[in-house]
């Protein structure tokens, strides 16, 4: 069956340290977003992608950037990982069609310490 | 996106229906109102959609007013299984991202 994954599912790294968490989905979707959620915030966009080489930033982009090499992937990385960016990571893909849902992987649950 | 209105917290009966309103008065004309609900420590699920009409499927009906201000998601007979947070989203056009609110936490009693 098609799905989305994300890995991994847990991750505990150190202030200053380059992480990057992966995102993958098998439905050949053309959109890919990445989410965090912090209580007290919702879910907030961080970046998405359109399409292969296409990237946009979200409403919380700094700190974080994507790279879109092929359809199935959009791997987000965390370039120097601060204690801010602690949090509950969300992947998501939808197709280009308008009025379609969007899918949501599991999350990525990131501890900085 | 429109802004949506949802109340911050509902309760429901088990086995009754759970109406959760949603206000978004200022939604345009191409734009969709969505429902997604988030059990606790999951990713968000999908319910429905819908533009002008109501709509029906397995999980829940949208009812969306003619003026299409606010809706309504029904689910008709409501199960503990169905404690979440609830999501109403608008989104509308070329525009494929969805802006998140509060939403509203549905808790369903024994």
């Amino acid at each position: 069956d098609a799905e989305i994954t994300q890995s991994p599912r847990h991750k505990i790294t150190e202030t200053g340290r380059q992480v990057t968490l992966a995102c993958h989905q098998t439905w050949n979707h053309n959109n890919m977003f990445w989410y965090r959620q912090d209580l007290g915030h919702g879910l907030r966009l961080i970046h998405y992608s359109y399409g292969v080489h296409d990237t946009n930033k979200g409403e919380v982009s700094d700190g974080y950037s994507v790279s879109r090499s092929n359809t199935e992937d959009l791997p987000l990385t965390l370039e120097s990982a601060a204690s801010s960016q602690t949090s509950v990571y969300f992947c998501a893909s939808s197709v280009m069609i308008s009025g379609y849902e969007q899918f949501f992987g599991p999350g990525t649950r990131l501890t900085v310490l | 996106d429109a802004k949506t209105t949802q109340p911050t917290s509902m309760d429901c009966a088990e086995g009754r229906a759970a109406n959760l309103p949603c206000n978004h008065s200022t939604i345009s004309g191409n734009e969709y109102v969505y429902w997604y609900r988030q059990i606790h420590s999951q990713g968000p699920q999908y319910i429905i959609h819908g533009l002008k009409n109501n709509e029906t499927n397995e999980m829940a009906s949208l009812i969306i007013t003619e003026d299409r201000k606010s809706s309504t998601l029904i689910l008709p007979h409501a199960t503990l299984r169905d404690t979440a947070v609830y999501y109403c989203i608008t989104r509308g056009g070329s525009n494929y991202k969805l802006t998140f609110g509060k939403g509203t936490l549905l808790t369903v009693n024994p």
